[in-house]
C-alpha cells in the first residue's frame, strides 16, 4: 500500500524554468493538499483540493497552480520558479467527515526537496 | 482565516523529563485537531487526533493532549520523554472550510 506518492524528490531548477511536481494516492481520499515547509514557518498550505473537480487557494498562492486531475492526482505547477520557492514540498490527502464537516487525518508524501538557483 | 500558535520554538530536555507543548487556535466552530511529529529526515507522522468526545486523548508513544474548547487549546504532553523524541512536533486545526492549517513547530532536543 504506497499511501501517498510524491515526484521528484529532489530537484534543481534556475530561475525562471518551470515544473510540475506529481502527487498521488492510493486512498481514495476526496481531499488533497500541497503544502511548503521552511525553517521557523512550520507547513504553509499552498492549494487544496476538497474534492475532485474543486481547488482553492491557501495561505502561501502566489506563483502556483494546481491541478486535480483525476480523484487520484493533484500536481503543484510552478511557472516562472524564483530563489523564494526554494523549498521543501509535502503533498497530502485527507477524507471528509461529512458535508461541511471537517476531515480526518492527513497522510502525507516523502517530500520534494526544491532549490532554485 | 484560521490560524495556529505554537508557542515554543525550541525546547532541550533532559531523558526523563515531562514534556508540555502549547497549541492555540483561533477558529471558534466545529474543529478537528492533530499533533503530528516529523523525524530528521522523514516525512509528518501522525502522534494523535481530537475528533469528538473525551478531550484527553491519547496517541501512540506515550503522548497524550488534552483539548480545552473554552481556551481554544490543543497542549501536547509526555510524562517522561526518550532521546528518541528528538524532533520537530507539528499541532494541525481542519475546519469545516476543509483546509488542514499547520502552526508553526516546535524543535524538541532531548538530551541522553
Amino acid at each position: 500500500n504506497a499511501g501517498v506518492t510524491q515526484t521528484p524528490k529532489f530537484q534543481v531548477l534556475k530561475t525562471g524554468q518551470s515544473m510540475t511536481l506529481q502527487c498521488a494516492q492510493d486512498m481514495n481520499h476526496n481531499s488533497m493538499y500541497w503544502y511548503r515547509q521552511d525553517p521557523g514557518m512550520g507547513l504553509r498550505l499552498i492549494y487544496y483540493s476538497a474534492s475532485e473537480g474543486t481547488t482553492d487557494k491557501g495561505e502561501v498562492p502566489n506563483g502556483y497552480n494546481v491541478s486535480r486531475l483525476n480523484k487520484r492526482e493533484f500536481s503543484l505547477r510552478l511557472e516562472s520558479a524564483a530563489p523564494s520557492q526554494t523549498s521543501v514540498y509535502f503533498c497530502a490527502s485527507s477524507e471528509i467527515r461529512g458535508q461541511g464537516m471537517p476531515h480526518t487525518e492527513a497522510f502525507f508524501g516523502q517530500g520534494t526537496r526544491l532549490t532554485v538557483v | 482565516a484560521q490560524s495556529v500558535s505554537q508557542h515554543n520554538h525550541h525546547v532541550i530536555l533532559s531523558e526523563a523529563a515531562s514534556l508540555e507543548l502549547g497549541c492555540n487556535y483561533s477558529y471558534g466552530g466545529t474543529v478537528n485537531l492533530f499533533w503530528y511529529v516529523q523525524y530528521p529526515g522523514q516525512h509528518l507522522q501522525l502522534l494523535l487526533k481530537y475528533f469528538s468526545g473525551d478531550p484527553l486523548v491519547k496517541g501512540i508513544k506515550g503522548f497524550e493532549a488534552e483539548f480545552i474548547k473554552s481556551k481554544f487549546s490543543f497542549n501536547l504532553r509526555k510524562p517522561s520523554v526518550q532521546w528518541s523524541d528528538t524532533a520537530e512536533y507539528f499541532c494541525a486545526v481542519g475546519d469545516s472550510s476543509y483546509k488542514l492549517i499547520f502552526g508553526s513547530g516546535t524543535r524538541l532536543l532531548v538530551r541522553p
